[in-house]
């Protein structure tokens, strides 16, 4: 079944503790990125790869790192999580980077204490 | 920067009202994407808008795409109550995808 996979789904830590959101999709697509779903704010763009080894900042991208080392994985790493982060975040991948329809994974909810 | 403005922001319907959202760019645009988000779940894609001027249909959803591609609209007839969600337009700008603050749709049943 082609489908993008978040890890984990839920969590909760603590100010400073550095963590990895796990990506992964099995459609071959060569674009993908990261979301972040605040009430109000809709979807915004935190970080985007255009092909392995490519990334590039989004709208909203302090904070936060990615990187591309396969085609199919895009892990999002806090090095330093702070309350303003706690979100929903949406990982998504796309064919090409224009154009084409993005499908998302079922998405990370993060609380930062 | 780019700008992505969708209105309204929540909307309340009666079943079997219609819903409209907008959408409106800053700039003109190569194509729009449409997304729907059912509460707790995550967006799936609807639609995608290229040429001026262009009218899709699916059952009760009609989505059009201005003659400037500068603008677009969703309109649902009759709305049911499996229509509950939010639903976001999406603008490629560059190499980024970008979209609006979403439409979220309840309906009275």
């Amino acid at each position: 079944e082609a489908q993008v996979t978040q890890n984990p789904r839920y969590l909760i830590t603590v100010t400073g503790k550095k963590l990895t959101v796990t990506c992964s999709q099995n459609m071959n697509h060569e674009y993908m990125s990261w979301y972040r779903q605040d009430p109000g704010l809709g979807l915004r763009q935190i970080y985007y790869s255009m092909n392995v080894e490519v990334t590039d900042k989004g709208d909203v991208p302090e904070g936060y790192k990615v990187s591309r080392k396969e085609k199919r994985n895009f892990p999002l790493i806090l090095e330093s999580p702070s309350p303003n982060q706690t979100s929903l975040y949406f990982c998504a991948s796309s064919f090409s980077r224009l154009g084409t329809e993005a499908f998302f994974g079922q998405g990370t909810r993060l609380t930062v204490v | 920067g780019q700008q992505v403005m969708q209105i309204p922001q929540y909307q309340h319907v009666q079943e079997g009202e219609d819903f409209t959202t907008y959408c409106n760019s800053s700039t003109t645009l190569s194509n729009i994407q449409w997304y729907k988000q059912r509460p707790g779940g995550h967006p799936v894609f609807l639609i995608q808008l290229v040429k001026s001027g262009e009218v899709k249909k699916q059952k009760r959803l009609t989505f059009q795409f201005g003659e400037a591609k500068k603008n677009s609209s969703l309109h649902i007839t009759a709305t049911q109550t499996t229509d509950v969600g939010t639903y976001f337009c999406a603008m490629e700008y560059g190499n980024k995808l970008v979209f609006g603050a979403g439409t979220i749709l309840r309906v009275k049943s």
